[in-house]
């Protein structure tokens, strides 16, 4: 089945510990994204990868790192967590020719 | 720069309805407008596109026409279901920022029986 999968689902944490939220997809995409979503503010991009070892950053990259060193992993780094990190997180993956997005479950963070 | 608006909710219609919500844009050069569908505890799924003025994109009941003249891209659904009940983000993507898109906030629709 043709997926894209985030762990882990939901994570509460302390302020200024390190975390990982990974993203994985088996559709072969070239194009990955993580997204945050805010309560009146929608979705933002946070960083995107347009194939391996390529990134670029989003509206909103502060606070946040990704690395791209295999095509279907694109796992987001909160180096040290801020309670205005707190948020519904998405990652998404694309075929860079096509527009069509293919979103992941979210990942609910929580920091205290 | 870009960016989308659309209408605040949430929005409460009772099943059979007709259902508008209202999209407009602002874009650099020619973009592929979207709607995305997120269903609750779900992330979100492509409702329908429209990648050129003029062109209408439809799926499951739910149609949008790409409005290059009023930059809108409004959804309508002739008879909305229960089932319908969900939160709907109007996007973006321009070709001057072809790996960037961009969100409205969302709408949350919900349908009563």
């Amino acid at each position: 089945e043709a997926q894209v999968t985030q762990n882990p689902r939901y994570l509460i944490t302390v302020t200024g510990k390190k975390l990982t939220v990974t993203c994985s997809q088996n559709m072969n995409h070239e194009y990955m994204s993580w997204y945050r979503q805010d309560p009146g503010l929608g979705l933002r991009q946070i960083y995107y990868s347009m194939n391996v070892e390529v990134t670029d950053k989003g509206d909103v990259p502060e606070g946040y790192k990704v690395s791209r060193k295999e095509k279907r992993n694109f796992p987001l780094i909160l180096e040290s967590p801020s309670p205005n990190q707190t948020s519904l997180y998405f990652c998404a993956s694309r075929d860079q020719g096509s527009y069509e997005q293919y979103f992941g479950p979210g990942t609910r963070l929580t920091v205290t | 720069g870009n960016s989308v608006t659309q209408m605040e909710g949430p929005v409460t219609l009772s099943e059979e309805a007709f259902l508008t919500i209202n999209c407009t844009y602002t874009a650099t050069g020619y973009p592929s407008l979207f709607w995305y569908v997120q269903y609750p505890g779900e992330g979100l799924q492509l409702l329908l596109k429209a990648t050129k003025a003029d062109d209408k994109g439809s799926n499951k009941g739910f149609e949008a026409t790409y409005r290059k003249e009023t930059t809108s891209f409004h959804l309508e659904k002739g008879s909305v279901q229960v089932s319908d009940s969900a939160v709907y983000f109007c996007a973006l993507v321009s070709l001057n920022t072809g790996n960037q898109f961009y969100f409205g906030t969302g709408t949350s629709l919900t349908v009563i029986p």
